[in-house]
């Protein structure tokens, strides 16, 4: 069974450009979850999805971070424009809808805004 | 509120054993167990939902304690392979947030 992909691995961009990333979660996962993790840190959750519908974006900061889930499938997560501090590892992870919600992670894209 | 982990860091020799804690202030539905490696995803090890169950996976196991809201992992006779970061993830409620600790490195030298 394939694992969650992501693209790209690692991303190094200017401050007040544009970034893009993407994932395709775990064929029949309905949920999906954006994560950012500082170094040393451990994940904090930006937006979970339930299929199409985003069901929990609280923690993202939606001036400059957008992100879509068309088709309830692939998921792309948007930062315009990057500053410095959004330099870190961007975790895609995905679950099946039940109790138990163990959630399998991508491996994450690296970013560093220079 | 993000549960607390202790210790921060471990250093073992292999064969040792190790427990690592992770504390809520809040009334908890579940707690998940997470191993990192360096520059790898985090990969899942266990779930433990409230009720005081106790689990096992191989020679690692852990238990959750509903009144104390606290859950323990216990790694047993620890090989190499265990070197990790290891993150606790708790829920307060069925399919809620999950929000992680801070993060316990295990470091395991032959």
């Amino acid at each position: 069974e394939a694992g969650v992909v992501q693209s790209p691995r690692y991303k190094i961009i200017e401050k007040k450009q544009p970034v893009a990333f993407w994932c395709n979660p775990i064929s029949g996962h309905n949920t999906l979850y954006w994560y950012l993790q500082n170094l040393g840190q451990g994940p904090e959750l930006l937006i979970r999805y339930e299929n199409e519908e985003a069901v929990d974006d609280s923690q993202l900061p939606k001036d400059r971070f957008s992100a879509e889930r068309l088709k309830g499938v692939d998921s792309t997560l948007k930062i315009q424009p990057a500053e410095l501090g959004d330099s870190a590892v961007y975790l895609c992870a995905s679950s099946l809808s039940t109790e138990y919600n163990e959630q399998f992670f991508g491996p994450g894209t690296r970013l560093t805004v220079l | 509120q993000q549960p607390v982990q202790s210790p921060q860091a471990v250093i073992l020799r292999e064969g040792e054993d190790a427990v690592i804690n992770c504390s809520s202030s809040k009334a908890l539905y579940s707690v998940h167990w997470y191993r990192q490696k360096h520059g790898e995803a985090p990969v899942f090890l266990m779930i433990l939902l409230k009720g005081g169950e106790q689990k096992g996976h191989d020679k690692i196991s852990a238990s959750f304690n509903e009144k104390k809201q606290q859950s323990s992992l216990y790694l047993t006779a620890s090989q190499l392979s265990y070197s990790g970061t290891y993150f606790c993830g708790t829920e307060k409620t069925s399919y809620g947030k999950l929000t992680f600790g801070q993060g316990t490195i295990l470091t395991v030298h032959p």
